[in-house]
């Protein structure tokens, strides 16, 4: 079955970097996009960055963007999210999940999640 | 970006009785691409509904997603009592970034 298990997190001072990552297992990692989604505590979900599947196409949410950058290694079947200049504001749950679409055609949908790990930034 | 808006932010209903959870977006949503997700205490979400109406495999026929435009609805026929928990609904119409709802809390009354 679908297996996707986060790890990186910590915590870690505002201005610093932390690298997130997402192993894959269940399935054909390299032919399906790939997602960030963060849950702030106690707050809502708020997606983060999408890469396609041979990850020449990005996006990421407006918050994040020029200070995050997303990932993969197909060879390793592992997702990274790349996370500088950290703030406050960033400290969540962060959970990789999986589109259902395949190569260049992606759902936009979360099929299936991984558990999350939390990052925390604080001085 | 597209906002999305859901309503009310808690519901608090009886087991048995029937939910109703509305998602607006402040644009169209193309081809409805609008999802629902469940989320209980210490879990990733699950995701219920795609395509505005479609349930995702291994979900219970109670679920059920209907709308167009910019309403949509995520209805809860009869409720169980694991069905209590927060539910958040997902554009992804047109080029990222999707965004979520902020999320409607679904409680034991």
């Amino acid at each position: 079955q679908v297996e996707l298990v986060e790890s990186g997190g910590g915590v870690v001072h505002p201005g610093r970097s932390l690298r997130l990552s997402c192993v894959a297992a269940g399935f054909t990692f390299s032919t399906q996009a790939m997602y960030w989604v963060r849950q702030a505590p106690g707050k809502g979900l708020e997606w983060v960055a999408v890469i396609s599947y041979d990850g020449t196409n990005t996006y990421y949410a407006d918050s994040v963007k020029g200070r995050f950058t997303i990932s993969r290694d197909n060879s390793k079947s592992t997702l990274y999210l790349q996370m500088n200049s950290l703030r406050d504001e960033d400290t969540a749950v962060y959970y990789c999940a999986k589109d259902e679409g395949y190569y260049g055609v992606w759902s936009g949908y979360l099929i299936y999640w991984g558990q999350g790990t939390l990052v925390t930034v604080s001085s | 970006e597209v906002v999305l808006t859901q309503s009310p932010g808690t519901l608090s209903l009886s087991p048995g009785e029937r939910a109703t959870l509305s998602c607006r977006t402040s644009q169209g949503v193309v081809s409805n691409y609008l999802a629902w997700y469940q989320q209980k205490p210490g879990q990733a979400p699950r995701l219920l509904i795609y395509g505005a109406s479609s349930r995702a495999t291994g979900i219970p026929d109670r679920f059920s997603g209907s709308g167009s435009g910019t309403d949509f609805t995520l209805t809860i026929s009869r409720l169980e009592p694991e069905d209590f928990a927060v539910y958040y609904c997902q554009q992804y119409g047109s080029s990222p970034p999707y965004t979520f709802g902020q999320g409607t809390k679904l409680e034991i009354k």
